[in-house]
């Protein structure tokens, strides 16, 4: 089936310091999604793009959608404890509409830990 | 409580037995949708279903079973256990298809001993 290749694949950093992430593919998609995953509990949707070349924000949070619309990037800017789980990101390929069902591709995660 | 709801949340079973797992929202949503979670893989659509008595397959479906007669219900069922279906599973849903993305629900954790 269909990859999203997510890197890096875990991280360690200091809180307070800012992180980056990304989602690569040979694939072309139509949204990107970003989803956190908290310990035991689902994913929670944090940004949604739909546009190339879009960059949105949510709090400490910005993502991009790439302009090949083969990529999609995450960062994070001042870390804190609570930022650690798993994110994971989620493309919806152009053909994958199918009875008005979106689809999504999800990549592997990247784990994030925060040391205090 | 609104929302989507996962239940058992834990279950051991053995191979070769019949279990069901069950999801139950509370917006109304007509779409459904059933993943698993495996390391290395990430997250992978089993079922989803557009609206009641509606069903498609995804990405791996074989060795489950789905059924959708009411909107806010969605049971997955393995009909014989196998030690490859040991994983969690995620149930979703969403408005409009799923444009906006799906909410999840807190997942069942699945050992097939």
């Amino acid at each position: 089936g269909q990859q999203l290749n997510q890197s890096p694949q875990s991280m360690f950093i200091q809180e307070g310091e800012d992180v980056s992430m990304n989602c690569t593919s040979s694939s072309i998609f139509n949204t990107w999604l970003w989803y956190k995953q908290d310990p035991g509990e689902g994913p929670v949707l944090l940004i949604a793009l739909y546009k190339a070349g879009e960059l949105t924000s949510n709090g400490r949070l910005t993502a991009q959608f790439g302009i090949t619309r083969k990529d999609s990037f995450l960062n994070i800017s001042a870390s804190i404890p609570s930022d650690v789980g798993i994110y994971f990101c989620a493309g919806q390929l152009y053909e994958s509409t199918t009875s008005g069902t979106y689809k999504y591709i999800f990549g592997t995660g990247t784990r994030l830990k925060v040391l205090a | 409580d609104a929302g989507i709801t996962q239940s058992p949340r834990y279950k051991i079973t053995e191979t070769g037995r019949q279990v069901t797992l069950m999801c139950h929202q509370t917006w109304s949503h007509s779409y459904m949708f059933w993943y698993r979670q495996d390391l290395g893989h990430g997250l992978r659509l089993i079922y989803y279903s557009a609206a009641a008595d509606i069903t498609d397959k995804g990405e791996v479906p074989d060795g489950y079973v789905v059924s959708r007669s009411k909107t806010e219900n969605f049971p997955l069922t393995l009909e014989s256990a196998t030690r490859s279906q040991t994983s969690v599973y995620f149930c979703a849903s969403s408005e409009g298809g799923g444009f906006y993305g799906y909410t999840f629900g807190s997942g069942t954790r699945l050992t097939v001993v």
